[in-house]
């Protein structure tokens, strides 16, 4: 029930395309939903996050979709460049206490130019 | 701003020995901090949460005596891999919060030979 399952597991969008990443959580005590990029040898950095009171938030290229009712959610990234080309987590966490983190088992995106 | 800083960025060392590894919240004071472990194409699994001057909480099937952690201050947290094996070569990554979103540093690739 801690488990959040992320799909794909790799994914390959042509420059100017947009990429779709989903994931979908069993727990609902869960109200914070945030994405991660990665690059190799670094350490995650915060995209853009959710809570659930809404359906869809947007950042620039970046747009997470939110659906309470079906327990998933999705990142969308508008325009994919070569830079975006990165291994992205989706997690969730209970936003009071501990705010403990639990991760999807990451997206690799790759963007061909 | 929310910078959270590792050293050292990487370290090689002989079987037996111990490693500490130090996370620091460069400008801001964190309450929490997390220490996740990240194995190669891998999602991170958290380890440990530690909350200032008191003792951390283990993850399960985390051996509290091989995994030293130290929050000594708000802006220092410390992890100890003592008595290290081949089998504890991994990517350890820390994060720190202020009661708001995890900021992660940028790992520490630990490789015992």
């Amino acid at each position: 029930q801690q488990q959040v399952k992320q799909s794909p597991q790799s994914l390959i969008v042509q420059k100017g395309g947009i990429s779709i990443i989903n994931c979908a959580y069993e727990n609902t005590a869960f109200d914070y939903f945030p994405w991660y990029q990665q690059f190799p040898g670094k350490g995650p950095a915060l995209l853009i996050a959710i809570r659930p009171d809404v359906s869809e938030k947007k950042e620039g290229r970046f747009t997470i979709s939110f659906n309470k009712s079906a327990k998933q959610f999705s990142l969308h990234i508008m325009d994919s460049q070569p830079g975006d080309s990165a291994t992205y987590f989706c997690a969730a966490s209970i936003i009071q206490g501990a705010q403990k983190l639990v991760f999807g088992q990451g997206t690799r995106l790759t963007i061909n130019p | 701003g929310a910078v959270v800083s590792q050293h050292p960025s990487w370290v090689i060392c002989k079987s037996g020995t111990s490693v500490k590894i130090e996370c620091r919240s460069l400008d801001f004071q964190a309450t929490t901090m997390f220490w996740y472990r990240q194995f190669p194409k891998q999602s991170l699994m958290l380890m440990a949460t530690s909350n200032e001057g008191s003792k951390a909480t283990y993850e399960q099937g985390v051996e509290k005596d091989k995994f030293l952690i130290n929050h000594a201050s708000l802006t220092l947290s410390t992890l100890t891999v003592t008595s290290a094996h081949p089998e504890d070569s991994s990517f350890y990554i820390c994060s720190a919060s202020q009661e708001g979103p995890q900021h992660f540093g940028d790992g520490t690739r630990l490789s015992i030979l």
